[in-house]
């Protein structure tokens, strides 16, 4: 099993639709869990720290399954400023400096 | 508010020619800095990071190196470049775990970015 792994993708939805994004992780002992955005040929973002079993700000909401080793991300009224790469992001077991990065979903919202 | 920059942002090199990427942090100290790279179709792979001046860990074995000379600068070099050193280069911070106000200490911000296309 892939330390991170994502829906590949890809995923082409009207305005206004909501989407979801899911990704699983390997590695029990993480703690820490991210999403982020990335724009074609640009740096990631940030986007949602993940905590507890879940949170949301906005139109996003970010989900936690510890038991099940799963994250999502659910994007509501999705507007064509969300077109992007969105990166599930797991921190290595026992370490608070290394990042696995997964591969990225991209979405492309069309009007 | 804190600030990353790098540079150059684009850089076409020949093989077996030398690297030097650099990176800076303005608005924090003791920032723990990082670089990634992103090679086409794949996700980011940890580079080297580091904790504090001159310390340095390394993630991946390559002929790559990094060097913190001062506290807020991250350099990235070769002494001789693959084809295979192409790619979009990452640099990042996150918050030192003993320094107090600011994002949480594990959230990382990313640089604008070097790309480079080894010939």
């Amino acid at each position: 099993r892939k330390e991170v792994e994502q829906d590949p993708g890809p995923f082409n939805v009207p305005e206004g639709a909501t989407v979801a994004f899911n990704c699983t992780y390997s590695n029990s002992a993480s703690q820490s869990f991210f999403w982020y955005r990335q724009d074609c040929r640009k740096e990631p973002k940030l986007l949602m720290s993940v905590y507890s079993s879940g949170n949301e700000d906005g139109r996003f909401t970010a989900q936690l399954n510890r038991a099940s080793q799963y994250i999502s991300l659910l994007i509501r009224d999705s507007k064509l400023s969300d077109s992007a790469t969105y990166l599930c992001v797991v921190n290595r077991g026992g370490s608070n400096y290394k990042l696995t990065f997964g591969k990225g979903t991209l979405l492309t919202v069309n009007p | 508010s804190q600030t990353i920059h790098q540079w150059p942002a684009t850089l076409v090199q020949p093989v077996g020619s030398p690297l030097s990427l650099e990176c800076t942090v303005e608005g924090t100290s003791n920032p723990n800095l990082y670089w990634y790279r992103q090679a086409a179709g794949r996700g980011l792979q940890l580079l080297f990071y580091s904790v504090g001046i001159g310390q340095i860990s390394s993630e991946v074995p390559q002929n790559l190196s990094a060097s913190r000379p001062q506290d807020r600068q991250f350099i990235l070099s070769s002494k001789k470049l693959l084809l295979s050193d192409s790619g979009f280069y990452l640099c990042a911070w996150s918050r030192d775990v003993g320094t107090s106000g600011g994002p949480p200490y594990n959230e990382q911000f990313f640089g604008p970015g070097t790309r480079l296309t080894v010939l």
